[in-house]
């Protein structure tokens, strides 16, 4: 529920302007990731993914760009609604190994959109 | 949540007494897990599980347990039950050729 925000840095946007998430992952071999939206009360919510081939990768109003030099990820949202308001953390997977497929994910951060 | 439910959905508990939470899902997927979701922590996995009776720790298992006698269901077992418990537990599916895990609405779980 709403506990999921306590802690989290907190982005704040006018509605109709754009977002932008940043995430620091932390394992340079990760080949796969992927950015989850969590609304109060709620599991979190599969957005958009990219591999680590790409640099770039659109879905419906939402950008994801990954930069393996600095490992860093970013979701960007244009046209920010209130419906977008939740906490967004990326995730990433490491190299393909037997026995297992483990995401690990980030802490997050809120975002709260301005009417 | 596309094929995964979780029961109960809200639960409080003594401290000391036992506590089972299941993930139930109807798409035959292998890879199952759990979750808690802690204030300040994220998502923190306590065990997955392979396929039937194939299961292993995560980074926090310590005080639980899980057992998958059947594809579809996977149950997560507080023996004893303390407070530092008290958390959101999530349960997850892993799609494989859809990417990245299908979440469960949560359990949210009190221990008093």
């Amino acid at each position: 529920g709403e506990s999921v925000g306590l802690h989290l840095p907190t982005l704040s946007v006018q509605e109709g302007d754009n977002s932008i998430i940043n995430c620091a992952y932390s394992n340079s071999a990760s080949d796969y990731f992927i950015w989850y939206k969590q609304e109060s009360g709620k599991g979190p919510q599969f957005i958009i993914d990219i591999r680590s081939n790409m640099d770039k990768r659109q879905g419906q109003r939402v950008t994801v760009l990954l930069n393996k030099t600095v490992k860093h990820l970013s979701l960007q949202i244009a046209a920010t609604q209130p419906g977008d308001s939740a906490v967004y953390f990326c995730a990433e997977k490491g190299p393909s190994g037997a026995g297992s497929y483990q995401l690990t994910f980030g802490k997050g951060t809120k975002l709260s959109v301005i009417p | 949540d596309a094929g995964i439910t979780q029961s109960p959905r809200h639960k409080v508990t003594e401290t000391g007494t036992p506590v089972t939470l299941r993930c139930h899902q109807t798409e035959n997927h292998r890879y199952m897990y759990w979750y808690r979701q802690d204030p300040g922590h994220g998502l923190r996995l306590i065990h997955y599980s392979y396929g039937v009776k194939d299961t292993d720790k995560g980074e926090v298992s310590d005080g639980y347990s899980v057992s998958r006698s059947k594809t579809e269901d996977f149950l997560l077992t507080l023996e004893s039950a303390t407070s530092s418990q008290t958390s959101v537990y999530f349960c997850a599916i892993n799609r494989e050729s859809l990417g990245g895990y299908t979440f469960g609405s949560g359990t949210r779980l009190t221990v008093v």
